[in-house]
């Protein structure tokens, strides 16, 4: 089973900001958590991960709580492309290198 | 750099035939995971391979079985094809390492069984 909880659906307007949440309140100390999305009939895409401090690349930024057990993936100016469905992922320690586990995700539909 | 390259990309066959499916990592990475998705639903693992040998199985039946080469490259077989097999079969290419491991994809290969 999935070890996050992410809703079920959001939407964006074109050019702002998607914030999109995610719950792992039973993550532990060596685990990472993981962003993916999928664009509709394609494989995954990585995003960005993050251990315990906020991370930012060329894609989004990831904000993980003080305690760990939540974390925020942003995307500072949503397109169209954006439009996905956004996997988050928690995984290390003895399953460091191992399989992923995706739950159903948040499917963002950016909007004109 | 090319990334994870899955062939064939589309693929029809019938119920009770044999499928092979084939990948290659991206440059630099030495493990490969295989998932299966089917319509609407999140990828599942089905296996992983690293120095040539089958290191971690999801909970799929004795049919699916696969390689992995000593170039890294990899196949999927699927024996026996039920109408259930139909999904995005998805190639994940990683490098082992004491950190993050993050896993790139590739654009999978869709299957159909008739």
């Amino acid at each position: 089973d999935a070890k996050t909880t992410q809703p079920t659906s959001m939407d964006c307007a074109e050019g702002r900001a998607a914030n999109l949440p995610c719950n792992h309140s039973t993550i532990s100390g060596n685990e990472y958590v993981y962003w993916y999305r999928q664009i509709h009939s394609q494989g995954p895409q990585y995003i960005i991960h993050g251990l315990k401090n906020n991370e930012t690349n060329e894609m989004a930024s990831l904000i993980i709580t003080e305690d760990r057990k939540s974390s925020t993936l942003i995307l500072p100016h949503a397109t169209l492309r954006d439009t996905a469905v956004y996997y988050c992922i928690v995984r290390g320690g003895s399953s460091n290198t191992g399989k992923l586990i995706f739950g159903q995700g948040t499917t963002l539909q950016v909007k004109p | 750099d090319a990334g994870v390259t899955q062939s064939p990309t589309h693929l029809i066959k019938t119920r009770g035939q044999q499928v092979t499916l084939r990948c290659s990592p991206k440059s630099g990475h030495d493990t490969v995971s295989w998932y299966q998705q089917a319509l609407g639903q999140g990828p599942q693992f089905i296996f992983q391979y690293y120095e040539e040998e089958e290191r971690q199985r999801g909970n799929f039946p004795d049919r699916f079985s696969g390689h992995q080469f000593p170039n890294y490259s990899s196949e999927l077989n699927v024996n026996a094809l039920l109408l259930g097999d139909s999904a995005l079969y998805l190639c994940a290419s990683s490098l082992r390492s004491q950190g993050a491991s993050i896993q790139y994809f590739g654009a999978g290969t869709r299957l159909s069984v008739l």
